[in-house]
């Protein structure tokens, strides 16, 4: 069974304190790893796809990397904007391209 | 945002009762998903369809029926509500990279 696991649940940073969101995950065989923004109220924002170790993806102040074994959303100089909920999503194969989700860290940016 | 919308957006019943929820895209997505959110659990797949006609269950599908007369048009069925149904539901479809799409959620209470 696919398992994410993503950490912390909760991230408080100050303006322009960088961090990193973690998603450890335990899958058969990596098709994808997905990360996503929700802001409340609206559904999740696609952000970024992942397919194999070593690759990076960045948008704005957001970089993925991925590993074979986690993924890292690192935030550089965040601002308020970014406060979110961040997902990460899992892709084992198959046909029919089932996501499995973690359940997400809240991410607040104090001005 | 892919084209994707949810109807209703919001909506309150009654033990008992059956509910409808609509998911309508415009771009010919082959793959569509149903959600549901709930605090602690993240997004858990309740059905999902690959093609008119053609559906399946999710991991969480007990007490969920779905129906897909047409590609742009997949419906989510709940025969007899429950308080355990109230729940922000979504609906998603698939991108041409494995990614998925969300739409902006219908929040659902079962009084």
């Amino acid at each position: 069974e696919d398992q994410v696991t993503q950490s912390p649940e909760a991230l408080r940073l100050q303006e322009g304190e960088s961090s990193s969101l973690n998603c450890s995950y335990t899958v058969s065989g990596l098709r994808g790893l997905f990360w996503y923004r929700q802001d409340p109220g609206k559904g999740p924002e696609f952000l970024f796809t992942l397919y194999s170790a070593g690759e990076e993806k960045e948008k704005e102040r957001l970089k993925a990397t991925l590993t074979k074994k986690e993924s890292f959303l690192h935030i550089t100089a965040p601002k308020p904007e970014d406060s979110a909920t961040y997902l990460c999503a899992v892709d084992s194969g198959g046909s029919n391209y089932k996501l499995t989700f973690g359940k997400g860290t809240l991410l607040t940016v104090n001005p | 945002d892919a084209g994707i919308t949810q109807s209703p957006r919001h909506k309150v019943t009654e033990t008992g009762t059956p509910v409808t929820l609509r998911c309508h895209q415009t771009e010919n997505h082959r793959y569509m998903y149903w959600y549901r959110q709930d605090p602690g659990h993240g997004l858990r797949l309740i059905h999902y369809s690959y093609g008119v006609k053609d559906t399946d269950k999710g991991e969480v599908s007990d007490g969920y029926s779905v129906s897909r007369s047409k590609t742009e048009d997949f419906l989510l069925t709940l025969e007899s509500a429950t308080s355990s149904q109230t729940s922000v539901y979504f609906c998603a479809v698939e991108g041409a990279g494995n990614e998925q799409f969300f739409g902006p959620g219908t929040r659902l209470t079962v009084l």
